[in-house]
């Protein structure tokens, strides 16, 4: 069965300093991984995603993320927050044998950027 | 500019009542999903559909009900048996029909649906 976790439901980093947003994953087969960000009230838009390759991932807005096979975890990060990177963040998992159907989101963290 | 369009962004539904939802999507995406969002949970699939005139139930389909008659168009009927409705309500689309498909969803900006 599929799973991802996001083990904090909030992160607070002051502006200007680096930022990371955890999340870990379980699947059968090789992951296919995704971050989203939503604004309130907005849907969810893509930041960035891990399918083969590099396990350095750059995505819109100057984010990152990080693959780790071996910790099964996909962090993302970026090296000075802005106080506009205020959101909720997903990350989301598929197995690659799976459809697209079958991804399953985390169920967010909330990061707070203070100025 | 292409993208998903959900209508209302608000719903309120009376007791008893069966209320839709809009979703439209220019971008010819094959398939379409209905989310909903709760406070604290993450997304969970209500129906999802890969190509005109198919659809298949999700994680949470009960009191839920959808047509998918046009490419463009997947609309989401909560009916009376659903005795939760309230919650934000995300659709979704990609480009392919879920086979083995590494692209992104494009979200629609949600109706959030309340009861009076």
């Amino acid at each position: 069965a599929q799973s991802v976790a996001q083990p904090e439901d909030q992160v607070n980093v002051a502006e200007g300093n680096p930022l990371t947003v955890k999340c870990t994953y379980s699947v059968s087969g090789n992951p296919y991984l995704f971050w989203y960000v939503q604004y309130p009230n907005r849907g969810l838009q893509f930041l960035l995603k891990y399918i083969t390759g590099d396990n350095l991932v750059k995505g819109s807005y100057g984010f990152e993320a990080e693959f780790n096979k071996s910790q099964t975890s996909f962090h993302l990060k970026k090296p000075s927050a802005l106080v506009s990177d205020s959101a909720l963040y997903f990350c989301a998992v598929r197995d690659s044998y799976s459809s697209a159907s079958k991804i399953i989101f985390g169920s967010g963290t909330r990061l707070s950027i203070r100025p | 500019d292409g993208g998903i369009t959900q209508s209302p962004k608000y719903l309120f539904r009376k007791e008893g009542q069966n209320v839709t939802l809009s979703c439209e999507q220019n971008l010819n995406h094959d398939a379409m999903y209905w989310y909903r969002q709760d406070p604290g949970q993450g997304l969970r699939l209500i129906y999802y559909s890969q190509i005109v005139n198919d659809f298949q139930k999700g994680d949470i389909a009960e009191g839920y009900s959808v047509s998918r008659e046009k490419k463009e168009s997947f609309p989401l009927t909560v009916t009376s048996a659903q005795k939760n409705p309230t919650a934000f309500y995300l659709c979704a689309s990609t480009m392919d029909r879920g086979g083995d498909s590494n692209q992104p969803q494009h979200f629609g900006d949600g109706t959030r649906l309340s009861i009076l």
